[in-house]
């Protein structure tokens, strides 16, 4: 059972563009949402968090939108640029730093020019 | 931010060899570590997680006796992959929380590669 769905597994946009990687949950114990960026040949960096008590959180040009109701949350990357090409893992957490992250399947971005 | 390093980044060994990787956090304790192991293209699949001083708590299906998890030190874990055969090549990465509701850092990665 995937506790976290995340769509699309690719995604391609044109520089300038507006990035949409969207996730879903099942597990309403879930209480932190973090999202990763990873570049080939390296470890996951985290990229922008959320918790359920807040809708959306803004980081530059990093927007995570949380919608509690409907256990789903989402990174939106404006402006996107070919440095933002890379992989994205939505992930879900119960309670603090010591337990593990659930992540998502990842999503491969390509931002062409 | 906070930084974790893990060493080597890439290793090629022979076959029935133990091959042992180090997780640091390294500016901050992290009473527990995570390793993971991740293939081409694919999420990271958890390991074990590892609370200093305890043993590690393992995953449905990893054998705990090729995969040796120590975490002696608020700041060091090491997983020891022994007699490793050319199906445990992957990339292993850990990842190091210290509770309070902090993120986990994740280090760069390591690259094994058994022939």
């Amino acid at each position: 059972q995937q506790q976290v769905k995340q769509s699309p597994q690719s995604l391609i946009v044109q520089k300038g563009g507006i990035s949409i990687i969207n996730c879903a949950y099942e597990n309403t114990a879930f209480d932190y949402f973090p999202w990763y960026q990873q570049f080939p040949g390296k470890g996951p960096a985290l990229l922008i968090a959320i918790r359920p008590d807040v809708s959306e959180k803004k980081e530059g040009r990093f927007t995570i939108s949380f919608n509690k109701s409907a256990k789903q949350f989402s990174l939106h990357i404006m402006d996107s640029q070919p440095g933002d090409s890379a992989t994205y893992f939505c992930a879900a957490r119960i309670g603090k730093g010591n337990t593990p992250l659930v992540f998502g399947k990842g999503t491969r971005l390509s931002v062409i020019a | 931010g906070a930084v974790v390093s893990q060493h080597p980044s890439r290793v090629i060994c022979k076959s029935g060899t133990s091959v042992k990787i180090e997780c640091r956090s390294l500016d901050f304790q992290a009473t527990t570590m995570f390793w993971y192991r991740q293939f081409p293209k694919q999420s990271l699949m958890l390991m074990a997680t590892s609370n200093e001083g305890s043993k590690a708590t393992y995953e449905q299906g990893v054998e705990k006796d090729k995969f040796l998890i120590n975490h002696a030190s608020l700041t060091l874990s090491t997983l020891t992959v022994t007699s490793a055969h050319p199906e445990d090549s992957s990339f292993y990465i850990c990842s190091a929380g210290h509770g309070g509701g902090q993120p986990q850092h994740f280090g760069d990665g390591t690259r094994l590669s058994i022939l």
